[in-house]
């Protein structure tokens, strides 16, 4: 099973400033198929989860272009560039690319 | 627009069955992998199963195993869970998501176990 690993566990931020939210793998998430199934999911407190990024990078229609993905391999990252009071909440990675698919534990942005 | 509608939650006894459906409109269903996915209150998320575009390869969390039967319609643009033996620790919201990255979820419905 591929474990996903994210790291602050919670991440207090100035309105205005920005976060990065880092998720390791155990293994490479690249794909037979040549995708990388890395996604990054926002749950608002009382909300369902949306998904902000998928395969990476890409920004899902609707997200603002605040929230930005990066990485490779078993290394990703998640990055708000201004954070926003509306982007409180928990921020989920999963990956896709082997069953079981797995969730990191989460990551809780919070205003300071 | 993209949406997908879970239905089917409530309350039931542990050791009996629930089926959930997820309705999908606004893309082609017979296109994707489609997974199911749950979250007890307070925790994390936690996969469940997937299916193939064309309802042929399945695939569970060891904790559903033998118990849970994922499928689907695509004439009817529908997943479904089917759920039997239930236990306490199955209590969640259930999610659909669309496959294989699971891109776009629905609003989840709650599934209680409980005598």
């Amino acid at each position: 099973e591929i474990v996903m690993t994210q790291t602050p566990l919670s991440s207090p931020v100035t309105l205005g400033q920005p976060a990065s939210i880092s998720c390791r793998s155990t293994q490479s998430l690249v794909h037979s198929d040549g995708h990388t199934y890395l996604t990054w999911l926002q749950q608002r407190p009382g909300q369902p989860p949306r998904v902000l990024i998928y395969e990476i990078s890409n920004r899902v229609s609707g997200v603002p272009d605040r929230f930005s993905g990066s990485g490779a391999g078993t290394e990703f990252t998640l990055k708000i560039s201004r954070v926003e009071a509306e982007d409180v909440g928990v921020y989920y990675c999963m990956q896709a690319k082997q069953i079981p698919h797995t969730f990191g534990g989460g990551t809780t942005v919070e205003i300071k | 627009q993209l949406q997908l509608v879970e239905y089917g939650g409530g309350v039931v006894q542990p050791g009996r069955s629930l089926r959930l459906s997820c309705v999908a409109s606004g893309f082609t269903f017979s296109d994707y992998s489609m997974h199911w996915v749950r979250q007890a209150a307070g925790k994390g998320l936690d996969w469940v199963a997937v299916i193939s575009y064309h309802g042929v390869n399945k695939y569970y969390a060891d904790s559903v195993k033998g118990r849970f039967t994922i499928s689907r319609d695509n004439s009817e643009n529908t997943l479904y869970l089917q759920m039997n033996s239930l236990r306490s620790e199955d209590t969640g919201v259930y999610y659909c998501a669309r496959g294989p990255s699971a891109d776009h979820w629905g609003q989840g419905t709650l599934i209680t176990v409980s005598s």
